[in-house]
């Protein structure tokens, strides 16, 4: 069975400060991972995908992936009250090495007071 | 270019009657995704078309679930005798070959009563 795991939260961190989400995963063979947020009411966006070990930076967000402990993390520096969202995980896996399918954590929601 | 689009964007429907529910991906993307979303859960995985045919179909929770993709483009997800658990956020999602980053939908909103 293969399982995405995440802090369902709230995460609460005050405007301007650092909030890093977590995500674990049990399939090793996993490749890629994805991060999409979702407002409420709304469809899940994506923000960042990351493929290789090491970060990944965007702006004021950054993936972490380490494959060796099936962690992947994203952090989001100077967090506004706009960011204030669930925040998806997602894991892909396929068929014949294609990683189309993907596997969503239940997401972990932030709330950035001002 | 548009993006995906689904339709309706509510649908309203009394216990035991059918419902279709349809999702029109990006133009020339090839993989389609259906997904089902309860209030406050995660994605539930239905099922991943790659042109028409569906290799995956595991993640349908009963056989009064089905979908069809004709002409590698439109789906529709047909609820056959609906329950009131079927109540949920139906998202689609498409991507351009499968093994790369899923654009969602807006979705649809099923309430059965």
């Amino acid at each position: 069975q293969k399982e995405v795991e995440q802090n369902s939260g709230p995460l609460s961190v005050p405007e301007g400060a650092i909030a890093s989400l977590n995500c674990t995963y049990s399939d090793r063979g996993s490749q890629s991972f994805f991060w999409y947020r979702q407002y409420s009411g709304k469809s899940p966006e994506l923000i960042m995908f990351i493929y290789s070990n090491g970060d990944k930076e965007d702006g004021r967000f950054t993936a972490q992936l380490n494959k060796a402990s099936q962690y992947v993390s994203l952090l989001i520096r100077d967090s506004q009250p706009s960011d204030s969202a669930t925040y998806l995980c997602a894991v892909g896996w396929g068929y014949g090495g294609s990683q189309g399918n993907l596997i969503f954590g239940k997401g972990t929601k932030l709330s950035v007071k001002p | 270019g548009a993006g995906v689009s689904q339709s309706p964007s509510n649908k309203v429907t009394e216990k035991g009657k059918d419902v279709e529910l349809r999702c029109d991906p990006i133009s020339g993307h090839t993989a389609l995704y259906w997904y089902r979303q309860s209030l406050g859960q995660g994605l539930e995985f239905l099922i991943y078309f790659q042109g028409n045919s569906a290799p995956d179909k595991s993640g349908l929770p009963s056989d009064r679930f089905s979908a069809e993709r004709t002409g590698g483009s439109v789906s529709t997800l047909t609820i056959q005798r609906t329950q009131q658990e079927d109540s949920a956020v139906y998202l689609c999602a498409s991507s351009p070959t499968g093994a790369e980053t899923q654009y969602f939908g807006p979705g649809t909103r099923l309430l059965v009563l």
